[in-house]
């Protein structure tokens, strides 16, 4: 069946360094990709989203990588900053609904 | 500012006592998501609205059921709540359609005594 998984469920990163969160997922015929991000006790917040048509996107902080070719994911964090301590899922979709990943937890450390 | 409201943010009852979680948005948005999330994992999709139409997703208990009665507001009625009930329930809206965004509500946490 489909299925969208996380190879690190913890990334820890020194504060200023470049983060990198990687995410695969298996249904080739997903079209649209998104990341959110989760603190603690929140909703899902979106961050950046990528259609199928592109690989790559950025956004202020956070670049989105796209390779169709290995169905792969890829969220990078430039300069991490505290405040960027969260769980962040990746999402799959070729519908009107997300498939979620399983989750990868952020933490930053001065 | 356009958003998703849940109401409440916490929410206590007891086991097999029914309870409503609500959701609101100002987005104008024509699709409604339910989603129940437990601890460390990632959301589940109970069952979304498209306008008024229901669609439930196939492994989504019977315990849970839906309503809206109009375009703003989405409730999840639990029947009969279990222990293992006990979860963050999330809201979502969007526009509709495919490649379309979610917005999220800063969800409800049930606990059940």
């Amino acid at each position: 069946g489909e299925s969208v998984g996380l190879h690190l469920p913890t990334l820890s990163v020194q504060e200023g360094d470049n983060s990198i969160i990687n995410c695969a997922y298996s249904n080739s015929a997903s079209d649209y990709f998104i990341w959110y991000k989760q603190e603690s006790g929140k909703g899902p917040q979106f961050i950046i989203d990528i259609r199928s048509n592109m690989d790559k996107r950025q956004g202020q902080r956070v670049t989105v990588l796209l390779n169709k070719t290995v169905k792969h994911l890829s969220l990078q964090i430039a300069a991490t900053q505290p405040g960027d301590s969260a769980v962040y899922f990746c999402a799959e979709s070729n519908t009107d609904k997300l498939i979620f990943g399983t989750g990868t937890r952020l933490q930053v450390f001065p | 500012d356009a958003m998703v409201i849940q109401n409440p943010r916490y929410q206590v009852t007891q086991f097999g006592k029914p309870v409503t979680l609500s959701c609101s948005q100002t987005l104008n948005h024509n699709v409604m998501y339910w989603y129940q999330q437990k601890s460390s994992q990632a959301p589940k999709l109970l069952f979304h609205y498209y306008d008024k139409d229901f669609n439930n997703e196939a492994d989504t208990p019977d315990n849970f059921q839906s309503r809206r009665p109009n375009t703003s507001f989405c409730f999840l009625d639990i029947r009969s709540p279990g222990l293992g009930d006990a979860a963050m329930y999330l809201c979502a809206t969007s526009r509709g359609g495919v490649q379309e965004t979610q917005y999220f509500g800063p969800g409800t946490r049930l606990l059940v005594l």
